[in-house]
């Protein structure tokens, strides 16, 4: 099966821009869709990507999701952020019956 | 909109077996996929495996050989048994409607393993 890799912790300034990445091991990231979470502590997950890079309904325009065929990445980019936005965020994929996380990336706003 | 909650003991002795159900309602589990996910004491999201009534369970490569998940559609109700536990074991523990990602999930159970 193939890993998504994520970094441990990304830091960034309120009203800035970032971006976070996940890297699929094997078999290409545009073999099965990416979707992103936020996890926030002592709360449930939400899902704030779907699809690569469809944002479901009540999820603000600055969160956007892509992929990148040739490093085999996706990306989750956070635009505009606030102290709000601090959280872990989670990529998810699958490969046929299997369902695959990142290891997750803490943001600090 | 469909709304899932997971309930079990939060307390379980190591090398006994742990057991979750997850009550679904809003819509009928003949209808989707249902995946149980964990997270571990201070660790990331972790698959464990999803079922549906009319196909057999998918399960977590890395658990399949203690873990055991099944359904009452006469109540809406999906259970998971995870037999052994240890430490390792011990972390939240959430219902997750699939629809390959995950777009509903539980409040998440908390289970402590100790003797």
């Amino acid at each position: 099966n193939f890993m998504l890799t994520q970094p441990q912790s990304v830091s960034e300034s309120p009203g800035k821009t970032v971006t976070i990445p996940c890297t699929r091991s094997s078999g290409s990231i545009a073999h099965s869709y990416v979707y992103w979470y936020q996890k926030r502590p002592d709360t449930s997950p939400t899902i704030v990507i779907d699809e690569n890079n469809q944002r479901p309904s009540g999820v603000p325009d600055r969160f956007s999701g892509s992929i990148d065929r040739s490093s085999n990445t996706a990306s989750l980019t956070i635009s505009g952020l606030t102290a709000d936005d601090e959280a872990e965020y989670y990529c998810q994929s699958f490969d046929n019956f299997d369902r695959v996380f990142g290891g997750g990336t803490k943001l600090t706003v | 909109q469909v709304k899932l909650q997971e309930s079990g003991p939060g307390l379980v002795k190591p090398s006994e077996t742990l057991s979750l159900s997850c009550s679904v309602s809003g819509g009928s589990i003949n209808n989707f996929y249902v995946s149980w996910i964990r997270q571990p004491v201070g660790k990331g999201l972790e698959w464990i495996g999803r079922l549906w009534p009319s196909a057999s369970p998918d399960y977590n490569p890395t658990l399949k050989n203690r873990v055991t998940l099944s359904l009452d559609t006469s109540k809406n109700q999906l259970f998971l048994e995870l037999t052994s536990v240890t430490a390792a074991d011990a972390g939240v523990y959430y219902c997750a409607k699939d629809e390959w990602g995950f777009d509903a999930w539980g409040q998440g159970s908390r289970v402590t393993v100790s003797s």
